[in-house]
């Protein structure tokens, strides 16, 4: 049973660029977490999305920063023209829905880790 | 943004040495998780606590609920070179509809052989 899985593990772009960062959740799981990781800190919650359906973004910025879960496909994480700041480590993290499973446990992805250049 | 207060931020241990860690909130949380994160890799979920006073063991790993709500605690007994990482603690605050979880910042454990 595969588990979550990002990609591109490492990914660099030179300001201004757009950086797309995906995300296939846990067979079986429905909901899509993002959190973004700088050096030394914890991990701070971005979005959280169901299939097609954005729940709670209250952790993203307002500007540049957009996220999506299709129907088909995995989520995908989008930065436009992004800045030196932008640099850190993504992590996506799954769960299932309440009748699929136990939702409060959230299983993380390795990573991906953007740098602004 | 809110984060939890986790101590200590950092340890240096002798392998066979227990551990203990904490976490504190000013908030009352529903969930309590407790993960580990090696180096260049997602954190690994270790234990996961739902009720006030509840205690919860994985091998050496023992975490528990406080009874206030706001603070959770993990031990590891014995501890061995592999428990080399850092720990973090994760709390869901009681809002109904999200499963956003806010993150404590970390305590980094060193074993030395």
């Amino acid at each position: 049973n595969a588990g979550v899985m990002q990609n591109p593990r490492h990914l660099v772009r030179r300001r201004g660029q757009e950086a797309r960062l995906r995300c296939s959740p846990m067979k079986g799981h429905s909901h899509v977490y993002w959190y973004r990781q700088l050096p030394e800190e914890g991990l701070k919650f971005m979005v959280y999305l169901q299939k097609e359906n954005i729940i709670d973004e209250s952790g993203m910025p307002k500007e540049r920063f957009s996220a999506e879960f299709p129907k088909e496909g995995p989520s995908i994480l989008r930065i436009q023209q992004v800045v030196r700041g932008d640099s850190a480590a993504y992590f996506c993290a799954s769960s299932p829905a309440r009748l699929a499973g136990n939702p409060y446990e959230q299983y993380f992805g390795p990573g991906t880790r953007l740098t602004v250049t | 943004g809110q984060q939890l207060n986790q101590s200590p931020q950092s340890m240096f241990i002798q392998e066979g040495e227990d551990v203990s860690m904490n976490c504190t909130s000013s908030s009352i949380f529903n969930t309590w998780l407790w993960y580990k994160q090696d180096p260049g890799e997602g954190p690994v979920l270790l234990i996961a606590l739902y009720k006030a006073g509840e205690l919860t063991s994985n091998g050496r790993l023992t975490a528990q609920f406080g009874i206030t709500r706001k603070d959770s605690f993990l031990n590891i007994s014995a501890s061995i070179p592999s428990d080399v990482g850092i720990y973090f603690c994760a709390g869901q605050e009681n809002t109904s509809g999200t499963y956003k979880y806010i993150f404590g910042t970390g305590t980094r454990l060193k074993v030395l052989a």
